[in-house]
């Protein structure tokens, strides 16, 4: 079955420490997004990337790298310079169909990565 | 910008009751919403959409939303709550076209008492 994979689910992490969380795809899909997820925050957007090899820095994109090599793949690395990086973190997919299509803007999520920073 | 309000962060039913999740959008002209579900310590998966024609839109698990331009909203309802219900939802918002970006509300958790 088509879908997204993020790895791992969990993750403990020192101060100090870069991490680098996986986000694989087998949609098909153009466009891949990064959120973070705290609670009674909602989601806030990091990164986001519609074609390979291009991406765009979200709301909140300080402390936050990506790379977008393949179409299946969007890894998000945090890194030390991001005060905060305990968090649930949500991988993303959509198509990209042209304009106005209302299934562009449809987000398939992957389950998710926990980081905790100890 | 967009932004979405989802009034409520905690909303607690009876089982076999009315549910009534509230939203509401701030956009000049009309845009896309849809509503996710979320279980814990999972994704979100997508309920319903709303993108243009039927104002009424029925999603998955028996929800259903309204949109509502002179309100600016875009509620989630189901007459008779279930057990499984029980989860946390969120509204979001985007404008229309291409690859727009998705701006999400601070989340409803609902509760649901047997």
């Amino acid at each position: 079955d088509g879908g997204i994979t993020q790895s791992p689910k969990y993750l403990f992490r020192k101060e100090g420490q870069n991490v680098t969380l996986s986000c694989e795809q087998n949609l098909n899909h153009d466009a891949m997004y990064w959120y973070r997820q705290d609670p009674g925050q909602g989601l806030r957007l990091i990164y986001y990337s519609q074609i390979v090899n291009d991406f765009q820095k979200g709301d909140i994109a300080e402390g936050y790298s990506v790379s977008r090599e393949k179409k299946e793949s969007f890894p998000l690395t945090v890194t030390s310079a991001q005060k905060n990086p305990t968090a649930f973190y949500l991988c993303a997919s959509s198509i990209s169909s042209g304009t106005g299509s209302p299934g562009a803007n449809v987000l398939t999520f992957g389950a998710g990565s926990r980081l905790t920073v100890l | 910008a967009q932004s979405v309000t989802q009034l409520g962060s905690h909303v607690s039913v009876s089982e076999g009751a009315l549910v009534l999740l509230r939203c509401n959008y701030s956009s000049s002209v009309p845009p896309y919403l849809f509503w996710y579900v979320q279980y814990p310590n999972q994704g979100l998966q997508l309920l319903l959409k709303y993108t243009s024609a039927a104002t009424l839109v029925k999603g998955i698990n028996g929800f259903e939303a309204e949109f509502k331009k002179s309100e600016t909203s875009f509620h989630l309802t189901k007459p008779s709550a279930h057990m499984s219900d029980a989860a946390e939802y969120f509204c979001a918002v985007s404008d229309r076209g291409y690859g727009n970006k998705l701006v999400f509300g601070a989340g409803t958790i609902l509760r649901v008492k047997s």
